[in-house]
């Protein structure tokens, strides 16, 4: 695709629910990375993928967030059992390796009710 | 460990005036720089890269920004500020090598007046 997409645009969930939030890469961008921006901390690095090599997940604030990336294109993080304080804007980027430079998705919304 | 400082979360200007936005890293290693634009409820659009190469690097519309090893920056500038401008702006670093992750400062908005 010209671009990175993400859905959905916007999410409300209740507290203690999962959610999913999906990924749709820049086609042939072997490197994926999620961030995540609230107010409280900016804009934080959570997990990447590049191309086979093990994720580095150093980013990941707890054990109830995890990404997996499926045939080296699209992308999913989930978060279970949610909190308030994952409220925030998930941004996913792509990038092709050797160009360094990442390009961001619109984001999602994530709103916990 | 590598890190960012932006030097003021807002800033304002008149439109037609000289836009400066400062930012200081550091870095163990030598450092990509990078600038990036944020519009309301919009992700984030890459302005310019610093990579190695030239210390002064142009990038979209109308923005360049210098590396400064010796002061430790990479200030973001534009001769003549826009409406258009008015946005807000982060400054990011990441390793040299293959593609890593960024470390973002905490953003500067940007507030552009007639």
């Amino acid at each position: 695709g010209a671009g990175v997409s993400q859905s959905p645009s916007n999410k409300v969930t209740e507290k203690g629910k999962d959610v999913e939030l999906r990924c749709d890469p820049i086609s042939g961008h072997t490197a994926l990375y999620w961030y995540r921006q609230s107010l409280g901390q900016g804009l934080e690095f959570l997990i990447y993928f590049q191309g086979n090599s093990a994720p580095d997940k150093s980013g990941l604030p707890s054990d109830r967030f995890s990404a997996e990336r499926t045939g080296g294109s699209v992308s999913t993080l989930t978060i279970q059992r949610t909190q308030q304080e994952d409220s925030a804007v998930y941004l996913c980027a792509a990038g092709s390796g050797g160009a360094y430079e990442q390009y961001f998705g619109p984001g999602t919304r994530l709103t916990v009710t | 460990a590598q890190s960012v400082t932006q030097l003021g979360s807002h800033v304002s200007v008149s439109e037609g005036a000289l836009v400066l936005l400062r930012c200081n890293y550091s870095s163990s290693v030598p450092p990509y720089l990078f600038w990036y634009v944020q519009y309301p409820n919009q992700g984030l659009q890459l302005l310019l890269k610093y990579t190695s190469a030239a210390t002064l690097v142009k990038g979209i519309n109308g923005f360049e920004a210098e590396f400064k090893k010796s002061e430790t920056s990479f200030h973001l500038t534009k001769p003549s500020a826009h409406m258009s401008d008015a946005a807000e702006y982060f400054c990011a670093v990441s390793r040299t090598g293959t593609a890593s992750k960024l470390t973002f400062g905490t953003g500067t908005r940007l507030q552009v007046t007639l």
